[in-house]
């Protein structure tokens, strides 16, 4: 039973096109993230949504578009890729109203844009 | 800029040995501080984490230290084992309940 889940796992694709990575969580968490780790390694966080509320947006380009159906899913669509979009992309969840932000990892998605 | 340094990119210990990984942060508004490991083509997991009103805490083979003072903190491994080796992230809290990674220490663990 795998907490947190992400597909593709892998996802290789041309510039300008359009994409998406889906994310969900059985652990019942309120609150689900997205990072990008780049080629320098460092894990970024993108954004952040709580109950459904999106709480953390950080400096992202507006090409990237975060869509949370429900507690359990928060799902990434990416407009007009750049050949910089590529990166790991992890998914996370954790129970930030429990005061302990233990986050939990998805397995990545590696994005190639060619 | 970097709020979160991890200024060793790799470390190589012999198994049996202790293993210290460093942290060190500017924003001492952070609260509370974490360390992952990461497995290569894996998401990283939760390894152990202290609050800043602490200065230590165990779980195990592995104790975190926090200085607030000198804005520092360290994991200690022992005693280091095989399979402790992966990349080790240290990560702080902030507003928001975000995150901030530092770039990760690749750990060997020799047999």
């Amino acid at each position: 039973d795998t907490a947190v889940s992400q597909t593709p796992k892998y996802l290789v694709t041309q510039m300008g096109n359009d994409k998406s990575i889906k994310c969900e969580q059985n652990l019942g968490h309120d609150t689900m993230y997205w990072y990008k780790q780049d080629s320098k390694k460092f894990l970024k966080i993108m954004f952040s949504y709580n109950n459904k509320e999106l709480i953390i947006n950080e400096t992202v380009p507006n090409r990237f578009s975060p869509k949370s159906p429900d507690k359990a899913h928060l799902n990434l669509h990416i407009n007009s890729l750049e050949l910089g979009d590529s990166a790991v992309y992890f998914c996370a969840s954790s129970q930030a109203a429990a005061g302990v932000d233990t986050q939990y990892f998805g397995p990545g998605t590696r994005l190639t844009v060619l | 800029d970097q709020q979160v340094k991890q200024n060793s990119p790799s470390l190589s210990v012999q198994e049996g040995r202790i293993s210290i990984l460093n942290c060190d942060y500017t924003n001492s508004m952070f609260d509370y501080f974490l360390w992952y490991k990461k497995y290569p083509a894996e998401g990283p997991t939760f390894l152990i984490s202290i609050s800043s009103i602490k200065d230590k805490n165990e779980d195990g083979r592995f104790t975190v230290f926090l200085n607030k003072s000198a804005k520092h903190l360290s994991l200690h491994i022992v005693p280091s084992q095989p399979g402790d080796s992966a990349v080790y992230f240290c990560a702080a809290r902030g507003s928001n309940y975000k995150l901030t990674f530092g770039k990760g220490t690749l750990l060997t663990v020799n047999p």
